[in-house]
């Protein structure tokens, strides 16, 4: 099936230090959402975005919905270890009635103390 | 625990054998959702319920799955002779009309090994 594009695919960080990462998509997404997943769990939400240009923020993290509404952006801020794990977005098109999410391959993020 | 939850957590069946597994959504959710993830991969959408309908089907979802909500609340998923290629997570998730929209609350998943 259709998978967004996520960059990048993985990355090494120094525990401090700030992350970003992004999503893009040939289609057009009326919804973002970015998740995080552990090992062997299910995918948290960590935040959700409906407008373009919208920017919001949940503690350290801050996302933003592309003007384009073809990608979406990932801040975090000043990782600590518990940030390690795989941040997955999301895009949903409701413009036909669904519901499906369509995800990305997920970037993995390692946080070095 | 108010979240998601699924059962069984793991599942190692042979080839051909027949499972079933089980999702109760967070209280009052009224639209549920299955998805399936493969390793390195993102979940991929199966089908969507709302309430004991089911709305949407992916290609994704052969004719050897099936699911069902009977009674709008929690809801089953079997795989029928069951194939290698089957081997993954199978994740539930659900959400309200009420939140905000494509706003999907996952469960822990049933991990799914076929010999």
């Amino acid at each position: 099936g259709q998978q967004l594009n996520q960059n990048p695919q993985s990355m090494f960080i120094q525990e401090g230090e700030d992350v970003s990462m992004n999503c893009t998509s040939s289609s057009i997404f009326n919804t973002w959402l970015w998740y995080k997943q552990d090992p062997g769990e299910g995918p948290v939400l960590l935040i959700a975005l409906y407008k373009a240009g919208e920017l919001t923020s949940n503690g350290r993290l801050t996302a933003q919905f592309g003007i384009t509404r073809k990608d979406s952006f990932l801040n975090i801020s000043a990782s600590i270890p518990s940030d390690v794990g795989i941040y997955f977005c999301a895009g949903r098109n409701s413009g036909a009635g669904s519901y499906q999410l369509t995800f990305g391959k997920g970037t993995k993020l390692s946080v070095i103390p | 625990d108010t979240g998601v939850s699924q059962d069984p957590r793991h599942k190692i069946t042979k080839r051909g054998q027949n499972v079933t597994f089980r999702c109760d959504p967070i209280s009052e959710h009224n639209r549920l959702y299955w998805y399936r993830q493969t390793l390195g991969q993102g979940p991929e959408f199966l089908t969507y319920f709302q309430n004991e309908a089911q709305l949407e089907k992916s290609r994704l979802l052969s004719d050897r799955f099936s699911a069902e909500r009977p009674k709008g609340s929690f809801s089953t998923l079997e795989i029928q002779r069951t194939e290698q290629g089957d081997s993954a997570m199978y994740l539930c998730a659900s959400s309200s009309t009420s939140g905000g929209p494509g706003e999907q609350f996952f469960g822990p998943g049933t991990r799914l090994t076929v010999l």
